[in-house]
């Protein structure tokens, strides 16, 4: 499936360091989302955007920056993390206005914060 | 606000047992989503119910959607070591709301 891609796959950094997370989607959709799935609480929606604006914010610590440039592309730019942010993140693409619409997820980065 | 939740957490069986997997919103649901991710995947989606009542198939699998809209189950008959990984079911509590989704039954197999 390569619908929506993630980038990296892995990713391991310090507390101090600066990264970013890559989705990017191939489906011609008009919602993209950012989950945080960890043993502790398993799929948690940490952002949507719709039509490229920011449309859901879940009370995300502000060291988790969210970017949607197009629709196609959305970043999630990392600073200043703690170990509790070790996780997998997924990203996923729906067709909005339909009221039924799908969700395709993408791979996920596996991150580990030490 | 919208809580979906789901049960069992985990499930362990034989290879060859049926195994359930329910899902109950607090609210009635417009539609209900199921998922499955193998493990170490990502979320895939299965099926999509939208009527009350409503019942479908796919091959072993059988989904369900309460008459009231507020309650969903997945059925596996005969499993195999093939339908290991975690279900998630997913509510929508209006036509164009958000997804919500369960916390997952992570079903092992055993052979």
């Amino acid at each position: 499936e390569t619908g929506v891609t993630q980038t990296p796959r892995h990713l391991v950094m310090g507390m101090t360091n600066k990264k970013s997370l890559k989705c990017e989607q191939h489906l011609g959709h008009n919602a993209m989302y950012w989950y945080k799935q960890s043993a502790k609480k398993p799929l948690e929606l940490m952002f949507v955007y719709s039509l490229e604006e920011r449309v859901e914010n879940n009370s995300v610590p502000s060291r988790f920056s969210p970017e949607c440039p197009n629709s196609s592309h959305l970043f999630l730019h990392l600073h200043t993390l703690q170990p509790e942010d070790s996780a997998l993140y997924l990203c996923a693409s729906s067709q909005e206005d339909t009221g039924s619409e799908t969700q395709y997820f993408g791979p996920g980065t596996r991150l580990l914060v030490l | 606000g919208q809580q979906v939740m789901q049960i069992p957490q985990y499930q362990h069986v034989q290879e060859g047992e049926d195994f359930t997997t329910y899902c109950n919103s607090s609210t009635t649901l417009s539609n209900i989503q199921w998922y499955k991710q193998r493990p170490g995947g990502h979320p895939v989606f299965l099926i999509q119910l939208v009527k009350s009542g409503e019942v479908k198939k796919q091959k072993r699998l059988t989904f369900q959607f309460g008459e009231a809209k507020k309650n969903s189950s997945l059925h596996i008959t005969a499993t195999q070591t093939t339908d290991v990984g975690t279900y998630f079911c997913a509510g929508r509590g209006s036509t164009l709301g958000r997804l919500y989704f369960g916390r997952g039954t992570q079903l092992t197999v055993w052979p």
